[in-house]
């Protein structure tokens, strides 16, 4: 069975400061991995996408960045958070064009 | 650009009562409708997805989708207060390759009293 994990859980970061999250999915080959952003009070918004590893490809400019540098982990990133990155944010994949998207638990990215 | 508002906000509901949320879309021709549900603070699952005009059950959840009138519909049987959470609407595009982007509505946020 496939799983999906994110890390961490939760982050309570200032303003100007680095950020990393990441996702590691186990039990798949090749996924298609997602990064969307929940804003408080917001709606989902695709970020970014990965079809392969070292390919990222950006839907949003929120002043972020995402990695691939493996088959399995996907990374979400800044050199200087913004009090606008508050929010949630949640990782995804599928298996190529299948229908079913799978959510990992999230991670709430608090900035101060 | 894909639209998708839902109504209502909020919904509460006595548990074993049927709960029904309404999902409109802007896009007639996109192709994947699917409902999801958040509990506080985890991540999505999702509940029941459909391509095609008419009804979709998967359990107690049942979509329906009409596509002349731009709307999607989840309807809940015999809710548990375990299914208290916030329910959101997916769309995506009729061309599902990797990139196609899910646009969601604002999300229901449904509350099932004992």
């Amino acid at each position: 069975a496939q799983t999906i994990h994110q890390w961490p859980v939760a982050e309570i970061k200032a303003v100007g400061s680095p950020l990393s999250l990441g996702c590691t999915i186990k039990g798949k080959s090749s996924p298609n991995l997602y990064w969307y952003w929940q804003a408080t009070g917001g709606t989902l918004q695709q970020l970014f996408y990965s079809i392969t590893v070292g390919q990222v490809e950006s839907v949003v400019q929120l002043n972020l960045s995402a990695s691939r540098p493996k088959d399995d982990q996907f990374i979400l990133s800044t050199e200087k958070l913004l009090l606008s990155h508050s929010g949630f944010y949640l990782c995804a994949w599928r298996a190529g064009s299948a229908e079913t998207l799978y959510f990992g638990s999230g991670t709430r990215l608090t900035v101060l | 650009q894909q639209k998708v508002q839902q109504s209502p906000e909020s919904l509460t509901v006595s548990e074993g009562a049927m709960a029904s949320l309404n999902c409109t879309f802007s896009d007639g021709t996109s192709d994947n409708f699917r409902w999801y549900r958040q509990h506080s603070g985890k991540g999505l699952e999702m509940l029941v997805s459909i391509f095609s005009d008419g009804e979709k059950e998967e359990g107690r959840f049942t979509a329906h989708l009409n596509r002349a009138s731009l709307h999607v519909s989840l309807h809940i049987r015999e809710p548990q207060p375990s299914d208290s959470a916030v329910y959101l609407c997916a769309v995506s595009p009729m061309n599902n390759n990797a990139g196609a982007k899910l646009t969601f509505g604002g999300g229901t946020r449904l509350t099932v009293r004992p």
